[in-house]
């Protein structure tokens, strides 16, 4: 299987930051990385497919970057309804997660 | 719009097994696969298998093979993951999700990509004696 490592596992951010989540995959998966937002209690909703399109309705405060294994998400100034914990995806082969980013108020 | 409804919260017996149904709106229900993430408290998402509505064909994650089974009910648009043998572990919150489907280009094709583009809400399953 795939391994997605995610880093950093948390961090403390003000609003107007930029943030930045990397996520590193195992071996190269071209561009076959999503990433997603969860909020406490709720589902995750997907925010970046195949690593650098926005989904429909998704800020453009929100992109991604990266292709084979490295890959980055950056919220380009951070908002109030932006902390949450963010996942990486790959569909290269079966599907597998990161471990999570979750992002909290400084 | 696309929503994915789920049953409600179960609690159970280790040993036991767990169905839980996702019933699908909104769109036509053979045209995508439906897959399973389950989340235990506190933990992260892990992705269970798919099931691909029009022909009822699987794939899990290995993790998941032996216990879990996919099944689908065209006529009612709905899903179906059940959980045998459960433990403590399976203690999680599991989620249906719709496949949504994405490209990235390069100078000579197009690639299709899968995501997970839409969820439902979450049936809580607690694993207790």
């Amino acid at each position: 299987d795939i391994q997605m490592t995610q880093s950093p596992s948390s961090l403390s951010a003000s609003v107007g930051d930029r943030v930045t989540i990397t996520c590193r995959a195992s071996q190269s998966i071209s561009k076959y990385l999503n990433w997603y937002q969860q909020k406490p209690g709720r589902a995750p909703t997907l925010l970046i497919y195949a690593a650098s399109s926005l989904q429909s309705g998704v800020p453009s405060r929100f992109s991604g970057s990266g292709s084979g294994t490295d890959f980055t998400l950056t919220i380009s100034s951070l908002q109030p309804e932006d902390f949450a914990t963010y996942y990486c995806q790959q569909s290269y082969t079966t599907r597998t997660f990161g471990q999570g980013t979750k992002v909290e108020i400084k | 719009q696309v929503q994915l409804v789920q049953s409600g919260a179960e609690m159970k017996k280790p040993g036991a097994s767990v169905k839980i149904f996702c019933k699908a709106s909104g769109y036509t229900f053979t045209d995508y696969y439906i897959h399973w993430v389950r989340q235990a408290p506190g933990q992260g998402l892990e992705w269970m298998g798919w099931i691909n509505p029009n022909n009822g064909g699987t794939d899990f994650a290995q993790k998941s093979q032996g216990r879990v089974t996919m099944t689908r009910d065209t006529s009612i648009s709905t899903a179906y993951m059940e959980l045998s043998r459960l433990t403590s572990d399976d203690t999680a919150v599991y989620y249906c999700a719709r496949e949504f489907g994405g490209y990235f280009h390069d100078s000579s094709a197009s690639y299709y990509v899968g995501s997970f583009g839409y969820w439902g809400q979450g049936t809580l399953v607690t694993v207790s004696s």
